[in-house]
């Protein structure tokens, strides 16, 4: 079965600088890989994805993911951070072709970004 | 606009009481699910149906339920033996897969969620 991890509960940046947020996964095939963000009290917004082709995945409000299969991660990341970027950041992993198992999460990142 | 419908927003139950949350959408996909989030826990899937009058228990069904007799519509109903239902419950639904024919790439599309507070 699929897994996610996310290893920091929390990441804090200053407004300007760069953004990293870690991921890794495990699953038995390859794997599709999204990201999301949720804002408080609301649902989870899609950010991006990786199914195939190239490593570095772009998505939306300027976020990017690099795929790294020999590291089994999928990083978000931002060239530089907006106070607006704080939120809770999830991975989340499926088999590729197999829909019969469902997309796993991870327990999620919140992302604080300081003025 | 297509989009997937929650409600209510924010909803108050006394202990013994069986609830019902809806989850409406109007992408004309196939699989639909439930997940329910606490903090620091991530999401956990408690049921999803990938076709009409169809659906399967996720890792923690045990005191809810519920019924597909519509594509549209997926509703959950949390009942009195689940005994810490106080969470933030989130529907979704995706273009998944049905009978060997691969239509999308799995993406998930949520609606804004339902939280439910046990008094």
């Amino acid at each position: 079965a699929q897994s996610v991890a996310q290893p920091e509960d929390q990441v804090n940046v200053a407004e300007g600088n760069p953004l990293t947020v870690k991921c890794t996964y495990s699953v038995s095939g390859n794997p599709y890989l999204f990201w999301y963000v949720q804002y408080p009290n609301r649902g989870l917004q899609f950010l991006l994805k990786y199914i195939t082709g190239d490593n570095l995945v772009k998505g939306s409000y300027g976020f990017e993911a690099e795929f790294n299969k020999s590291q089994t991660s999928f990083h978000l990341k931002k060239p530089s951070a907006l106070v607006s970027d704080s939120a809770l950041y999830f991975c989340a992993v499926r088999e590729a072709g197999d829909f019969n198992n469902d997309m796993r999460f991870g327990a999620g990142t919140r992302l604080t970004v300081k003025p | 606009d297509g989009g997937i419908t929650q409600s209510p927003k924010y909803l108050f139950r006394k202990e013994g009481q069986n609830v019902t949350l809806s989850c409406e959408q109007n992408l004309n996909h196939d699989a639909m699910y439930w997940y329910r989030q606490d903090p620091g826990q991530g999401l956990r899937l408690i049921y999803y149906s990938q076709i009409v009058n169809d659906f399967q228990k996720g890792d923690i069904a045990e005191g809810y339920s519920v019924s597909r007799e519509k594509k549209e519509s997926f509703p959950l109903t949390v009942t009195s033996a689940q005994k810490n239902p106080t969470a933030f419950y989130l529907c979704a639904s995706s273009s998944d897969r049905h009978r060997g024919r691969l239509t999308d790439t799995g993406e998930l599309f949520f609606g804004e969620g339902s939280r439910l507070t046990v008094l």
